[in-house]
């Protein structure tokens, strides 16, 4: 069991540039969870995606940003036109069940805005 | 709104010294607490879960304990060795749903 698999694990962008980031959750994890750390600060929940679905999005800026978890593959966080203020580590974590107690976190992807 | 604050920020011990971290939260409504470790570059290591029913949680050199009606949880580390050099933070899930509202961290440095 691989656990929570991010890539890539460092990302940079250029303003203006798109950036991809990818999570496949542990095996027979079928919910889904982005959290954002900008630097000096503390993780901040972004969405929450079951397969196809997504539940919680109460965290995601309103513009640029987006989230999808296919019924295959891994789950996609989509950010356009990035700005140096998107400049964080987003971690991705997963759990087996929506109220699962613990979530399990992958080591995160380091995305510089140049 | 539930905020989670952590003191100190940052705490520097000599090895072999027991040390207390503390997280406070607004919303004493919360459905679980955890404890997790982040090492640099690294993700995050889940340590302790405390239910809301519970008062305290231990593994090994770590207890983690919860009063919920204030709005305070500790983590207690015994005899503190270099590789607990970490950065510790504290969540709160709420009742409502499965987010979990983190603290910023204390960055802990045990020094030989």
């Amino acid at each position: 069991n691989a656990g929570v698999m991010q890539n890539p694990r460092h990302l940079v962008r250029r303003r203006g540039q798109e950036a991809r980031l990818r999570c496949s959750p542990m095996k027979g994890h079928s919910h889904v969870y982005w959290y954002r750390q900008l630097p000096e600060e503390g993780l901040k929940f972004m969405v929450y995606l079951q397969k196809e679905n997504i539940i919680d999005e109460s965290g995601m800026p309103k513009e640029r940003f987006s989230a999808e978890f296919p019924k295959e593959g891994p789950s996609i966080l989509r950010i356009q036109q990035v700005v140096r203020g998107d400049s964080a580590a987003y971690f991705c974590a997963s759990s087996p069940e929506s109220g699962a107690n613990v979530l399990t976190f992958g080591a995160g992807s380091r995305l510089t805005v140049l | 709104k539930q905020e989670v604050t952590q003191i100190p920020a940052a705490l520097s011990v000599p090895e072999g010294e027991n040390l207390v971290l503390n997280c406070s939260f607004t919303d004493s409504a919360i459905y679980n607490l955890q404890w997790f470790r982040q090492d640099p570059g690294k993700g995050l290591t889940s340590l302790l879960l405390i239910q809301s029913s519970q008062r305290e949680q231990t593994s090994g050199r770590l207890n983690a304990s919860l009063d919920k009606s204030s709005g305070r949880s500790t983590l207690y580390i015994a005899a503190s060795q270099p590789g607990d050099s970490a950065t510790y933070l504290c969540a709160v899930r709420g009742g409502g749903g499965n987010k979990l509202t983190f603290g910023t961290g204390t960055q802990l440095k045990v020094e030989l």
